[in-house]
């Protein structure tokens, strides 16, 4: 099946460590996002990747790294800098050949204690 | 940045009713969807509407970009439409990144 997977589903994580969420897209899509999702509210964007070994900080990248290696992969880490890291993580992709409508994964459920 | 209000936050219907959610942005825009987002969080996509007017099934959406608003039309509502709809667009402004910018929500709830 094509699409956009993210994993875990759920992640539990003591305060102070390091955690990596994964998102794989087999879409062949150039362009992949990370966003954030807190109760209550829209998402907002962390970070943002055109094309392979090329990223850009998105509207809240502080105490959030990523990387673009591959094509299909776009890794999230969340850093133990980040103030308030339990949220909902979603991540999506583009096409990027003239095609601007995005598609979500399913999303990561972040908490920590 | 743009900015995207969406009205009204929160909306409760009878299974059976109409609705029309409403979605303002500030600036002009390269894209425009509109997504509903399930329990389980997940966002489906309803909608790429940066402009015009499209129908698929009870939903339909018209984008006025002149106006700077989009309208989603939902009829004949059921249990099944309940959930967050988000509204979101990326600026012609920004360039060609297309970062979208997501307001705040419609929370439709649906009683049988």
């Amino acid at each position: 099946d094509g699409g956009i997977t993210q994993s875990p589903k759920y992640l539990f994580r003591k305060e102070g460590q390091n955690v990596t969420l994964s998102c794989e897209q087999n879409l062949n899509h150039d362009a992949m996002y990370w966003y954030r999702q807190d109760p209550g509210q829209g998402l907002r964007l962390i970070y943002y990747s055109q094309i392979v070994n090329d990223f850009q900080k998105g509207d809240i990248a502080e105490g959030y790294s990523v990387s673009r290696e591959k094509k299909e992969s776009f890794p999230l880490t969340v850093t133990s800098a980040q103030k308030n890291p339990t949220a909902f993580y979603l991540c999506a992709s583009r096409s990027g050949t003239g095609l601007n409508e995005q598609y979500f994964g399913p999303g990561t459920r972040l908490t920590v204690t | 940045g743009i900015q995207v209000e969406q009205s009204p936050p929160d909306l409760i219907l009878q299974e059976g009713a109409n609705s029309t959610l409403r979605c303002n942005f500030s600036d002009s825009v390269n894209n425009l969807q509109w997504f509903h987002q399930n329990p389980w969080g997940q966002l489906i996509n309803l909608f790429y509407i940066p402009s015009g007017t499209k129908q698929n099934g009870r939903l339909s959406a018209t984008t006025v970009a002149t106006e700077r608003y989009s309208l989603l039309y939902i009829s004949s509502s059921q249990t099944t439409d309940s959930g967050v709809y988000f509204c979101a667009v990326a600026s012609r402004s920004g360039g060609s990144n297309y970062k979208l910018t997501f307001g705040k929500g419609t929370l439709l709830t649906v009683n049988p």
